[in-house]
């Protein structure tokens, strides 16, 4: 499996504010995704989170309101900017392993509630 | 267009008994399949998996089958147990592409006394 953490946990935010999100992992992976649980749905991924080059983002998510960072390949950070309430989610990182068996592993997540 | 589905938002099984959990799918190109559990306040967890040259693959408690001509797969877990007690994701994806897993909307399992 693979160990890993996000900051903040949980945060409430004010309308028109940016938050960043950060994920660690406890050793290299290729491939880092970021998706969000809204209340009550399954969960969406907004963009792989790609190292040394720009984001690939979902259908519905843009780079100006979700910007990804990805800057090795133990660490990526997703913002949320300038939000509203429709933000409320939880976001999670992802990480793929692809040994012994290819499987998609999850942060704890972070539960963001916009005001 | 909701590829991967599961129709039952909740169920509730007895401690002890078998708790079956279903998902379907309408992709053919999926060929891989896994299952999550999800507390509250916490990221998914893997559970356990199975790919498409197989149907059927257990590990302890949990059994998942897969039923490729009817696109169904169901998750059993036998006995059941009040820490089972969690909202279960279906995921699928298509390995031979951009490696991106498809959910279900979950189903919320209760485990009662």
């Amino acid at each position: 499996s693979a160990v890993i953490s996000q900051k903040p946990s949980r945060d409430i935010c004010q309308r028109g504010t940016s938050l960043t999100i950060q994920c660690q992992v406890d050793s290299q992976v290729t491939m880092m995704f970021w998706y969000r649980q809204q209340p009550g749905q399954s969960l969406t991924l907004i963009a792989t989170a790609n190292q040394g080059s720009e984001a690939t983002y979902e259908s519905g998510f843009v780079i100006d309101k979700f910007p990804i960072s990805r800057p090795n390949l133990t660490f990526s950070t997703l913002t949320v900017s300038n939000m509203s309430p429709e933000d409320s989610s939880i976001y999670l990182c992802s990480v793929l392993r692809d040994s012994p068996q290819e499987t998609q592993y999850f942060g704890p997540g972070t539960r963001l509630l916009v005001l | 267009d909701q590829q991967v589905k599961q129709n039952s938002p909740s169920l509730s099984v007895q401690e002890g008994r078998i708790s079956i959990l279903n998902c379907d799918y309408t992709n053919s190109m999926f060929d891989y399949f896994l299952w999550y559990k999800k507390y509250p306040a916490e990221g998914p967890t893997f559970l356990i998996s199975i790919s498409s040259i197989k149907d059927k693959n257990e590990d302890g408690r949990f059994t998942v089958f897969l039923n490729k001509s009817a696109k169904h797969l169901s998750l059993h877990i036998v006995p059941s147990q009040p820490g089972d007690s969690a909202v279960y994701f279906c995921a699928a994806i298509n390995t031979g592409t951009a490696s991106k897993l498809t959910f279900g909307t979950g189903t919320r399992l209760q485990v009662t006394l």
